[in-house]
């Protein structure tokens, strides 16, 4: 069992809907929360970044981390076709400190 | 433009050939990380720097290595190269450990033929 699970998608929402993307994990140590984003054959830039359980917002996204459950998932407002991207969500904190990547959910949002 | 500085954009070789990628961090980083990115997958950590010492590895291939220089540019270095290497490597840096956010380059597109 992979320690950071996310469902590759394609996923796919029509403009202005809200869209959710998750991932579960195994580790309980993990504390740091990362979501990026990246376009196609371009590198990843950081969405979001939340430390240990709660809701953070910035804009249309907002990032949240159920630690009891061992969820975490961003959700995105407004959906616009622009936000047609992979969507990565990756985790730290275990013994090593080491960036723990999920496989990245691929988002088309249709005009 | 997250800082992160890769060179080559494209590179096109053969197989069995050497090839050596470089990247220059933000300014202030000093962990340098590199990842391996194939069509359609997720990425795949390869090695981790810290101030010109290797932190962590991950599944990096023996042909492969890498090194980080005193004033913190990194080379990733992969030889004997094969088709399945065809890929994206893309380079990160964070101030200094994975707790910290990484920033990645733009990436370097290996194309072995």
């Amino acid at each position: 069992q992979k320690e950071v699970e996310q469902d590759p998608g394609p996923l796919s929402v029509p403009e202005g809907a809200i869209v959710s993307l998750n991932c579960t994990y195994s580790n309980s140590a993990f504390q740091y929360f990362m979501w990026y984003r990246q376009y196609s054959r371009k590198g990843p830039e950081l969405l979001m970044y939340t430390y240990s359980s709660g809701n953070k917002e910035d804009g249309r996204f907002t990032a949240q981390v159920d630690k009891s459950s061992k969820y975490i998932s961003l959700f995105i407002r407004d959906s616009q076709p622009s936000d047609s991207a992979t969507y990565l969500c990756a985790m730290s904190g275990g013994s090593n400190y080491q960036l723990i990547w999920g496989a990245g959910t691929k988002l088309i949002i249709k005009p | 433009d997250s800082g992160v500085t890769q060179t080559p954009k494209h590179l096109i070789t053969a197989t069995g050939q050497r090839v050596t990628l470089r990247c220059s961090p933000r300014s202030g980083d000093l962990s340098v990380y590199w990842y391996q990115q194939s069509l359609d997958q997720g990425l795949q950590f390869l090695i981790q720097y810290y101030n010109g010492e290797e932190r962590a590895k991950g599944n990096i291939l023996e042909r492969f290595s890498a090194q980080q220089f005193p004033d913190l540019h990194s080379e990733l270095n992969l030889s004997s190269l094969e088709l399945g290497d065809s890929a994206l490597y893309f380079c990160a840096s964070s101030v200094e450990g994975a707790r910290d956010i990484q920033y990645f380059g733009a990436g370097t597109r290996l194309s072995v033929l």
